[in-house]
Parts: structure tokens; sequence; C-alpha cells
């Protein structure tokens, strides 16, 4: 099957840095890629649609300047957690949409930590 | 607001045992049904897409049927191995857009 990476898998970060996470397709091309977040004991909740070549479009309650988003290829789209605090510790979560099979693939995902 | 359940929440099964859970998603403006397992450390793996009322998909010893009128799907594993336990998670897309909506999964641990 596709398969998705995501860097890193984890990170510890100081309450007011920046954290980036990396989402990248390895065998196929993706125009779509999605970002989710889990918190504990929770279902997985999209944060965000990320489109190849344009903006990003963000769920209700999900701050466009606060979650960077750039999909500035086929293959790689980022997210980047500004200013993190320590309510964003979380799950974070990329898939990206195969349209050959119509199926999401997911990353790993990535376990942000703020102190 | 679109609201995907699963259930039961977690299952422990002896090794051989088969087993069942549930997934109810809204029964309007349905569009496809997803399955994913979801093993500790790696990325959920899809396992069906399910579109059409009445839909039966295998993969193995894993089974899936949809019924979209009344809104459920019902994953069955026949037979499970240790190498079975995972988090079972399903994921309803309406008709209108290519988001996925996921429900809280189902956590099944097989004991040999």
């Amino acid at each position: 099957g596709a398969v998705v990476s995501q860097h890193p898998s984890w990170v510890i970060c100081k309450s007011g840095t920046s954290v980036k996470i990396e989402c990248r397709s390895l065998d196929f091309q993706a125009t779509t890629m999605f970002w989710y977040r889990q918190f504990p004991k929770q279902s997985l909740m999209l944060m965000a649609t990320s489109n190849e070549g344009s903006k990003a479009t963000y769920e209700q309650g999900v701050e466009k300047d606060k979650f960077l988003i750039n999909h500035a290829s086929l293959t790689l789209s980022t997210l980047t957690v500004t200013s993190a605090h320590p309510e964003d510790s979380s799950f974070y979560i990329c898939s990206a949409r195969d349209l050959r099979v119509q199926s999401q693939y997911f990353g790993p995902g990535t376990r942000l930590t703020v102190l | 607001i679109l609201n995907v359940e699963q259930s039961p929440q977690s299952l422990h099964v002896q090794e051989g045992d088969s087993t069942n859970f549930t997934c109810s998603f809204p029964s309007s403006n349905f569009y496809a049904l997803h399955w994913y397992r979801w093993e500790t450390a790696k990325s959920p793996e899809a396992l069906f897409v399910m579109t059409l009322n009445g839909d039966e998909k295998k993969k193995g010893r894993i089974s899936a049927t949809l019924n979209t009128k009344e809104g459920y799907s019902y994953l069955y594993i026949k037979g499970s191995q240790p190498e079975d336990s995972a988090t079972y998670l399903c994921a309803f897309m309406s008709g209108n857009t290519d988001k996925l909506i996921f429900g809280t999964g189902t956590r099944l641990q097989v004991f040999p």
C-alpha cells in the first residue's frame, strides 16, 4: 500500500517556541493532505485540509495563525504550531489522499509535548 | 454536528474467539464509510472503503457489512489472533465533502 511518513515522531518543546511537523507521501502524489489532532480518549479531529499550491482550509475553531500549513509540493505538507503552549500538547497525524484509489493514507503521527 | 459512534470502546477476547463491533453514523447524505486498523506506534491502515447499502467486504478473517439506511456498519473478525490486537476506527464521509469524521475507535485485545 501507499506510504506516508511523518517527522518527527515526537517532540518536546518549551512554551512559546514553534514546532514544524512534516508529512510526506513517499510513493504517490497527493494534491490533498489532511491534518488531524487527537486528544486522549477522543477521536481523530480534522484540523485542516491542505491543498497543493493553495491556502489550507481550516475547520471551525482551529486558528489558522496558530497552526500554519504549507503544501508546497505534491509530496510534502508541513504543519507549524506557532508559539506553542501546554494546551497544544496532543497527537498530530496527517493523511494524504491517493486519487487513484480514493483512499486516505495516514502517517504514523507526531506526539507533541509543550512544557 | 455529524456524530460517529463506535461500540464497544474496548474488547478483550481469547485467541480463536470471533468478535464484532459496531459503527453508527448519520444516515443522511451518505457517501462512504471507511474502516481502519491502528496498531500502537504505527500508521492507521486502511481496511475497507464501503459505499453501497448492503455492501459486504472481506479481507482474510476480517469482514464488514454496511447499512446506509439505518446508519450502521459491523466489523467482524473470525478466529481472532493476538496480531489482530489493535484499535479499529471507522470514519464517515458525507456526499458533499472529502472529509472523514472519525469515531473514537474500538480497542481490541486478543489474549493467547
